[in-house]
């Protein structure tokens, strides 16, 4: 069982360039997450899913966009991205809707140049 | 607002020797306190979830315990294995999502 499968593992991008990074579940959990993790400011979230169809913002969500087409994908996009976006990102998942406990992913590291 | 705070930032011991990590958090109606592990350049692994006040989890040389206003995470004889970046978070009743703290990087050494 892969768990969460992230893509790219890392990605070195130009300032202005637009950027999905790919998010793969195969628990079928309903819940998903994204959060950027960054030196000092620890886990922060950028956007969620309750459930397929349904997308919400977290703290940070300016810059990104998210869509749950389906159960397993929740893909990130950033639409022109910006030097400070450079950051480690990490995808998870729950099982329960009201977050319970989050199996997350290896993690997308990201530089902007 | 929710916060968590977690300390010390760093924390270096010797093999064997036994310490506390502290999570103090001020939430609005705590549904859940959880303990997270993570090690260098991979994502953070569940170790425990706590619900109220009084309740003890263990796992091997971890024992995470709770109170109203914190958590602790007890590492007994700890071995260099045990070495990562633990971190605490919290769910609160209107939450959708875990608040995270900052972290505590423990390094044991043989």
């Amino acid at each position: 069982i892969a768990g969460i499968t992230q893509a790219p593992t890392s990605q070195i991008l130009a300032a202005g360039r637009r950027m999905t990074l790919r998010c793969t579940q195969d628990m079928r959990h309903n819940a998903m997450y994204w959060y950027r993790q960054d030196l000092g400011l620890g886990l922060r979230l950028i956007h969620y899913s309750n459930t397929a169809g349904t997308t919400g913002k977290g703290e940070v969500p300016d810059g990104y966009s998210v869509s749950r087409a389906n159960t397993d994908d929740f893909p990130l996009t950033l639409a022109s991205a910006v030097p400070s976006q450079t950051s480690v990102y990490f995808c998870a998942s729950s099982d329960e809707g009201d977050t319970g406990e989050l199996f997350f992913g290896e993690g997308s590291r990201l530089t902007v140049l | 607002e929710d916060q968590v705070t977690q300390s010390p930032e760093a924390l270096r011991l010797q093999e064997g020797e036994s310490s506390s990590l502290n999570c103090s958090y001020t939430v609005s109606g705590l549904r859940g306190l959880f303990w997270y592990r993570q090690d260098p350049g991979k994502g953070p692994e569940f170790l425990f979830t706590l619900y109220s006040a009084g309740e003890e989890k263990e796992k091997e040389r971890l024992k995470a315990t709770l109170t109203k206003k914190e958590s602790f995470l007890h590492i007994t004889a700890p071995k260099p294995e045990d070495s990562a970046t633990y971190l605490c978070a919290v769910a609160n009743q209107a939450g959708t999502a875990l608040i995270f703290g900052k972290g505590t990087t423990l390094s044991v050494s043989s």
